[in-house]
């Protein structure tokens, strides 16, 4: 079993829609967690950072985080076209060390007009 | 803006050749990674580097080295290469080796490596 768990997709939506992306992840160790987006042939840039529980939010971005049930959360208000992409959720333990970052395996997000 | 640069996106070789892929970050970051991402497997570390000339292995080092001659530069090198390692290649950088809002990984545009 991995140690973060993604849905691949791919999520199709509406533009306008609201999208809720999720990871699951089994090490209670996490403290850390980011979203990464990446578009096609295009390395990821990091949208969201998080620490331990709670939510935050940019924009039309909202970041959600429960440790208990080992689950995180990316919402995108109002989707445009532009949101069509690969989302990275990313993990690191109590010591957030960069180098033991893990990631999930993406999923991959289309709004259609 | 951070600015991590992979000089070459787009390369084909041949099997049993030296490939050497090129990393550059104009932040003065202290340490630099390289990954890998393959379909349904994701981001793999390869090697991370958190000062001049030093390296630490990741999680799939077999196969690569890497070289930091100088702070800005981290290169990775397979030495001879086989098709079991065409894949993304991306390179990345941080501030430190502590992650914090201040303080993210920050990748190039990555390397498409195909080896025929």
């Amino acid at each position: 079993q991995k140690e973060v768990e993604q849905d691949p997709g791919p999520l199709s939506v509406p533009e306008g829609a609201i999208v809720s992306l999720n990871c699951t992840y089994s090490n209670s160790a996490f403290q850390y967690f980011m979203w990464y987006r990446q578009y096609s042939r295009k390395g990821p840039e990091l949208l969201m950072y998080t620490y331990s529980s709670g939510n935050k939010e940019d924009g039309r971005f909202t970041a959600q985080v429960d440790k208990s049930s080992k689950y995180i959360s990316l919402f995108i208000r109002d989707s445009q076209p532009s949101d069509s992409a690969t989302y990275l959720c990313a993990m690191s333990g109590v010591t957030g060390t960069a180098s033991k970052l893990t990631f999930g395996t993406g999923t991959r997000l289309q709004v259609t007009l | 803006d951070v600015k991590v640069t992979q000089s070459s996106r787009y390369l084909v070789k041949r099997t049993g050749e030296k490939v050497f892929l090129e990393c550059v970050q104009d932040m003065d970051h202290e340490n630099m990674f390289w990954y890998r991402q393959d379909p349904g497997l994701g981001l793999r570390l390869i090697y991370f580097s958190y000062d001049v000339k030093m390296k630490e292995k990741g999680d799939i080092p077999e196969g690569y080295s890497v070289s930091r001659e100088k702070k800005e530069r981290f290169s990775l090198i397979l030495e001879s290469a086989s098709t079991n390692q065409t894949s993304m290649y991306l390179c990345a950088s941080s501030l430190s080796g502590e992650l914090s809002s201040g303080n993210t990984i920050y990748f190039g545009e990555g390397s498409w490596l195909t080896v025929v």
